[in-house]
């Protein structure tokens, strides 16, 4: 079945520096979606990519869908303490075009030291 | 506007028990699903829904059961309670399609099976 994977699961960082996790899908996504998680919490959406080399910011947040569609990336500029929390990629599952079923990824956790 | 209210947010049950995790949206969302969350595994989608009438299984379907008879709520049932099923719940909903929409996810229900 549909597999979407997360790396890295885990990521240490010192406050100011940068982030990057990336997602990678076995099959073709019509779109993908990014949630941001703090901890003790619940999934909050970030974002959505539709188109085939997407490029969308948000602040310090840029989000990058793959020319292919098989893979997405979320970069964070000068990461702060507020940056704290799981992200996960999403996309449609299997078979679908719509995000009725939503996969997620595993996650990758970030940990910023001030 | 309460968004997606999940009930209870902790419960504790024996190994065998039977009990229906509650999930109510207000937004008229088509889009409603059921995932749980353990350590290192991410979001794994159990049941989803496209509307009201329409079920459909996840990646982890076994041992629950849902029904949507009205948009508004999304029960999920836990047959026989095993150990295996304790775990972080989270309900979400959706609007159909649109780039600018994702999963609004409830505060989640925390299951101990002992």
């Amino acid at each position: 079945g549909q597999q979407v994977m997360q790396i890295p699961q885990y990521q240490h960082v010192q406050e100011g520096e940068d982030f990057t996790t990336y997602c990678n899908s076995s099959t073709t996504l019509s779109n993908i979606q990014w949630y941001k998680q703090r901890p003790g919490g619940h999934p909050v959406f970030l974002i959505q990519l539709v188109k085939s080399g997407e490029v969308k910011k948000q602040k310090r947040l840029t989000f990058q869908f793959g020319e292919a569609k098989k893979n997405s990336s979320l970069h964070i500029t000068a990461t702060q303490t507020t940056d704290v929390g799981t992200y996960f990629c999403a996309g449609p599952g299997f078979g679908s075009s719509n995000t009725g079923k939503l996969i997620f990824g595993q996650g990758t956790t970030l940990q910023v030291k001030p | 506007n309460a968004g997606v209210t999940q009930t209870p947010k902790f419960q504790v049950l024996k190994t065998g028990q039977s009990m229906t995790l509650q999930c109510a949206q207000d937004m008229n969302h088509e889009y409603m699903s059921w995932y749980r969350q353990d350590p290192g595994m991410g979001l794994r989608l159990i049941h989803y829904s496209v509307g009201a009438g329409i079920t459909d299984q996840g990646e982890v379907p076994n041992g629950y059961n849902v029904s949507r008879s009205t948009t508004e709520d999304f029960p999920l049932r836990l047959l026989s309670a095993a150990p295996s099923q304790t775990s972080v719940y989270f309900c979400a909903s959706s609007f159909v399609g649109g780039a600018n929409y994702g999963y609004t996810f409830g505060s989640g229900t925390r299951l101990t099976v002992v």
